[in-house]
Formats: C-alpha cells, structure tokens, sequence
C-alpha cells in the first residue's frame, strides 16, 4: 500500500518562530488532508489540498503532487499551534474507496 | 460549524461486556466514519458508512460491527470487549462530495479491564 512519511517527527519551538511540516507520499494520490491534533485529543482539519497553495492566517499549505509531498507552513507560532500535524491521503484507485491513509504526525511543541 | 458529538469521553468497560459507541453530527453529512487511535499505530479505520443502513469494513473492522439507522447517528458495536480493544475511538463525518475533509469528534478513550 500507499507509504506516508512525515517530517521530522518531533519539533520543538520557541513561541513566534516559523516552521516547515512535510508530507512525503509514495504513490499518486487524488486528495491530500492536513489535521491538528491538539492536546487534548480532538483532530481538527486544517487544509483540503490535492494540488496547489492554500493559506489560513498564520497556516498555509502546499502540494506538489507530480512531486508526491505536501507542506504545511506554520508562521508566528504560538503555545495553541502544539499538538501533533497529520497528513492524510486517498490512494489514486480511482474506485472511490473512502479509506485515508495517515502518516504517523509530526509532534510539535511551542514553547513560550 | 460542523459538530460531531460522541457519547462518552471516558468509558472503563469490562472483558466480554458489550460495548456501545454513538456518534452523532449535525451537518447532514451522508458519510460517517470510525477510527481507533493507537500508539505507533497512527489511525487505522475501523468502518465507514456512506448512507443510511449501508456500511463497509475499513482496515480493522474485526471484533467491531457498526449501526447506521439514521442519518445523523453511527454507533460502533465491540460485540464481546477484549482488552486489545483499550484505545482511542474517533469518530468523523464529511460530505459526499468532499469526502477528505472530515470532521471528528472528541474521542472515546476505552479501557477494557
């Protein structure tokens, strides 16, 4: 099957500093979920994005598929952005199966 | 916004109990989903349904049954709970059309005793 890895897996920052999240994919996908696991559990879906740029406030996403990866750019980043970042993707079977497959997350720590 | 409600935040069951687990969403959602969170395991999905009284199995769907009788409502069934059932359950919905962006509830953390 379809193989997600996610970068790196632990990342610690100080509050008001940027990051970069990636999201390598093994095979073509035909849609690609970013989620924010917060924590106290509860999975939040930040960006739909198959392909292209999307921005949010301080969050913004982007996915090169012919490459096979995603980023997910966090700017400022304060105490609430902790949690752990999930990609999520749909395998390109064209079957429509309904079944995402997750990346094991990047853990992320703002520190004040 | 879209809200996805589970009945239990916490629930201690015992080996061999049934073990019922409700999700209810108030977006008119057609799909609904359930997953199990485990560490080093990620999510793995447990059954999804699309419709109303229509299911299928996801990765893991063995030792779990599922209940669709109305739109808004899905409940995860643990037929006999064993202790390899202690996990986070998640349950999600998304629309039909878009069905990536789901939705989640807050969890279910199960232990089985």
């Amino acid at each position: 099957g379809i193989q997600v890895e996610q970068s790196p897996p632990d990342l610690i920052l100080q509050e008001g500093a940027n990051s970069t999240l990636r999201c390598n994919f093994s095979d073509s996908v035909n849609n690609l979920q970013w989620f924010h696991q917060n924590p106290w559990g509860q999975l939040i879906n930040l960006f739909y994005i198959p392909s292209g740029t999307k921005q949010n406030g301080r969050l913004s996403a982007t996915t090169v598929a012919t490459e096979r990866y995603s980023l997910l750019y966090i700017s400022s980043s304060q105490t609430t952005d902790s949690g752990v970042y999930f990609c999520a993707v749909d395998v390109d079977s064209g079957a429509g199966s309904y079944q995402l497959t997750f990346g094991k997350g990047t853990k992320l720590s703002v520190i004040p | 916004d879209v809200k996805v409600t589970q009945s239990s935040r916490y629930l201690v069951k015992r080996t061999g109990e049934k073990v019922f687990l409700e999700c209810v969403q108030d977006m008119d959602h057609e799909n609904m989903f359930w997953y199990r969170q485990d560490p080093g395991l990620g999510l793995r999905l447990i059954y999804f349904s699309y419709d109303v009284k229509m299911k299928e199995k996801g990765d893991i769907p063995e030792g779990y049954s599922v209940s669709r009788e109305k739109k808004e409502r899905f409940s995860l069934i643990l037929e006999s709970a064993s202790t390899n059932q202690t996990s986070m359950y998640l349950c999600a919905s998304s629309l039909k059309r878009v069905w990536v962006e789901q939705y989640f509830g807050p969890g279910t953390r199960l232990t089985v005793t």
